[in-house]
């Protein structure tokens, strides 16, 4: 069966531009996370959806990041006016519902912010 | 907060040989623990996790994993060692009562040698 896609594999922004990335959880998959992975380090986390609601986005760096989950499936993060410490890997996993579930993560969209 | 550390950047290991690598973590409460690999340009793999029960935990790939409660360790073990293990891995924990967000490792590279 298909795994996690992430949609662009890679991405180059400009300072200040705006950029969007797109993730698709393994179907029936009702919890979605992202996370920003920088050069040499573990990920970290960012943001968790439960279905289409946003359980918690304590690891948002800033209010440049928006994340959204509209119809509980396919997510984007949103970096507004990104800046050159924005570059880093994001990482989106998803996993069945309860706790102990392990995650299931995609190939990540690295963006370099130039 | 919970806090993973992995005190080696790197392992190297003759083909063959047994491998490990070392994870303490501290959490509030019981945790959730889990292993994952990261393969170049690909997101992390999930190898094993911990959730209650027997102290051994065997996941894919011939891996397994020892969990310590009072020594606050999950240490990746491996009896023989391939070429292709070489990969970073990354331990990661879960409080059991803070919902399914990750806290990662810093991460290990490991270099298996023919």
């Amino acid at each position: 069966g298909a795994g996690v896609s992430q949609s662009p594999r890679y991405k180059v922004a400009k300072r200040g531009q705006d950029v969007a990335l797109r993730c698709d959880p393994i179907s029936g998959h009702v919890s979605l996370f992202w996370y920003q992975q920088a050069l040499g380090q573990g990920p970290e986390f960012l943001t968790y959806f439960q279905n289409e609601a946003q359980l918690d986005k304590s690891g948002l760096p800033s209010d440049r990041f928006f994340a959204e989950r509209p119809e509980g499936s396919v997510s984007t993060l949103k970096i507004q006016r990104t800046q050159q410490e924005d570059s880093a890997v994001y990482l989106c996993a998803s996993s069945l519902a309860y706790s102990r579930a392990e995650q299931f993560f995609g190939p990540g969209t690295r963006l370099t912010v130039l | 907060a919970q806090s993973v550390a992995q005190p080696e950047d790197q392992v190297n290991v003759a083909e063959g040989n047994p491998l490990t690598v070392k994870c303490t973590y501290s959490v509030s409460g019981n945790p959730y623990l889990f292993w994952y690999v990261q393969y170049p340009n690909r997101g992390l793999q999930f190898l094993l996790k911990y959730i209650t029960g027997d102290n051994l935990v065997k996941g894919s790939y011939g891996f397994e994993a020892e969990f310590n409660k009072s020594q606050t360790s999950f240490h990746l073990k491996k009896p023989s060692a391939l070429v292709s293990d070489s990969a970073l891995y990354f331990c990661a924990v879960s409080p059991k009562a803070a919902g399914n967000k990750l806290t990662f490792g810093g991460g290990t590279r490991v270099l298996v040698k023919p």
